[in-house]
């Protein structure tokens, strides 16, 4: 069965420090794993993506997320913060078929 | 823009009555896909259609229908209405069914039921 789970739904950061966003899976077959980010009244759209290239895989406005086998984890980050970081993030795991399993999502608030 | 368009964007509808929700996917691509966003149950998949089939099925409920035509777009038909209804629907697409293919996302119909 594929499976992920997001660890925080609320994760607080000052602007300017670390953000660290956690997402395990749980997958059958090798997996395609996928972030996405969701603005206030917005749908999602796509942060980064990995497909069994490179395990750092670099995604938009700063941000990237290391593929651990050995974890099964897909931590995305970024080294600093800003303002318009907070949004909603989902992790996915892609299978067969091209179908999705959404993580519950984790909700980002950056305090300035 | 992700190219994917959702009509309605807002809905209020009155318990018992039915809707049909709109989805036009980006221009080339044959998959689409229905989700349900609410704030209980987060983002469930509801169904996934390629070039007119059906290609897999999740939480939709029985009174929930969904078609895509001949030109690709898609409807999700929601009839019986009950207030655990109100939820934001959102399509995607994508270029085909090989697993790693990016999906995109509409912004969304808000249904409010009352």
């Amino acid at each position: 069965a594929q499976s992920v789970t997001q660890l925080g739904s609320h994760v607080s950061v000052s602007e300017g420090a670390l953000v660290l966003l956690r997402c395990n899976y749980s997958s059958s077959v090798p997996p395609y794993l996928f972030w996405y980010v969701q603005y206030p009244n917005q749908g999602l759209q796509l942060l980064l993506k990995y497909t069994s290239a490179a395990t750092l895989v670099k995604g938009i406005n700063g941000f990237e997320a290391e593929f651990k086998k050995s974890e099964t984890s897909f931590h995305l980050t970024k080294p600093s913060a800003h303002m318009s970081d907070a949004a909603e993030y989902f992790c996915a795991v892609n299978i067969p078929g091209n179908q999705f399993y959404f993580g519950t999502g984790t909700s980002l608030t950056v305090i300035p | 823009d992700s190219g994917v368009t959702q009509t309605p964007k807002h809905l209020i509808t009155a318990t018992g009555q039915r809707v049909t929700l709109r989805c036009s996917p980006r221009s080339g691509d044959l998959s689409v896909y229905w989700y349900q966003q609410s704030l209980d149950q987060g983002l469930q998949f509801l169904i996934q259609y390629y070039n007119g089939e059906e290609r897999a099925k999740g939480n939709i409920l029985e009174r929930f229908s969904a078609q895509q035509f001949p030109d690709l777009h898609s409807e999700l038909n929601l009839s019986s209405l009950e207030l655990g209804d109100s939820a934001l629907y959102f399509c995607a697409s994508s270029a085909d069914v090989a697993s790693g293919n990016t999906i995109y996302f509409g912004e969304g119909s808000w249904l409010t039921v009352v």
